[in-house]
């Protein structure tokens, strides 16, 4: 939705980083996720980050939160071809509603 | 652990008609959301349950759209009658209960319906 806006496409060399950045405007946001889809599949949640955080890793992912700006990013380390797909920020408040950006399409080409 | 279910998985249907989607959302979760996702675009909530009540349908177009979950379990969402912008895919969520704190937090999305309206 218009609340959270990202990049539309990334295109990524296999092997290197691949970084997605994402803003949001509603201050009272509680958490942030990153979503993963795939062509036909639904959506899976890859992590989230609770707003008074600014850092999480979780394997090759790490997500970054600079709540003064309202910004978010995911840094997918080593990026493979498998991490082809769509990945979509979302924000939610305590009761979990989540609204969505439009989804960054990042290739990954070898 | 089966994950959440949607059919059909596709429907192709003539504007002025009516269509309905399933869901079955994950054994033992509480909360059960629909959302509108148009090519291009980000995922929308239409509403979402609790148990059989409906805690939000702020978004829904109440005119042509209705939904229930009368059970508190498999839910169905009705379009009727389905116009062109309808073209979208339906999908299904479901998550635990908002009081089971951090467990609530993430949403099991079903494969979707993919709705398309001639």
């Amino acid at each position: 939705g218009e609340d959270v806006e990202q990049s539309l496409f990334l295109s990524v060399r296999e092997g290197d980083s691949s970084v997605i950045n994402c803003t949001y405007t509603d201050s009272s946001s509680t958490y942030l996720y990153w979503y993963k889809q795939e062509p036909g599949a639904g959506l899976q949640l890859l992590t989230y980050i609770f707003s008074n955080m600014d850092m999480k890793q979780d394997q090759r992912l790490t997500v970054l939160l600079n709540k003064k700006d309202k910004h978010l990013s995911l840094r997918i380390a080593d990026t493979q071809t498998g991490d082809s797909a769509i990945y979509f920020c979302a924000e939610s408040g305590n009761d979990y509603k989540l609204s969505f950006g439009a989804g960054t399409t990042v290739t990954v080409r070898a | 652990e089966a994950g959440v279910a949607q059919s059909p998985r596709y429907k192709i249907i003539e504007k002025r008609q009516s269509v309905a989607f399933w869901c079955n959302p994950i054994s033992g979760h509480a909360t059960l959301y629909w959302y509108q996702q148009i090519l291009g675009q980000g995922p929308k909530l239409l509403i979402q349950f609790q148990n059989n009540g409906v805690v939000d349908d702020s978004q829904l177009p109440k005119d042509r759209f209705s939904a229930e979950r009368l059970k508190g379990v498999d839910s169905t969402l009705k379009i009727q009658p389905a116009k062109l912008e309808d073209s979208a895919v339906y999908l299904c969520a479901s998550s635990f209960h908002r009081l089971a704190g951090n467990k609530a937090v993430e949403q099991f999305f079903g494969p979707g319906t993919r709705l398309t309206v001639l």
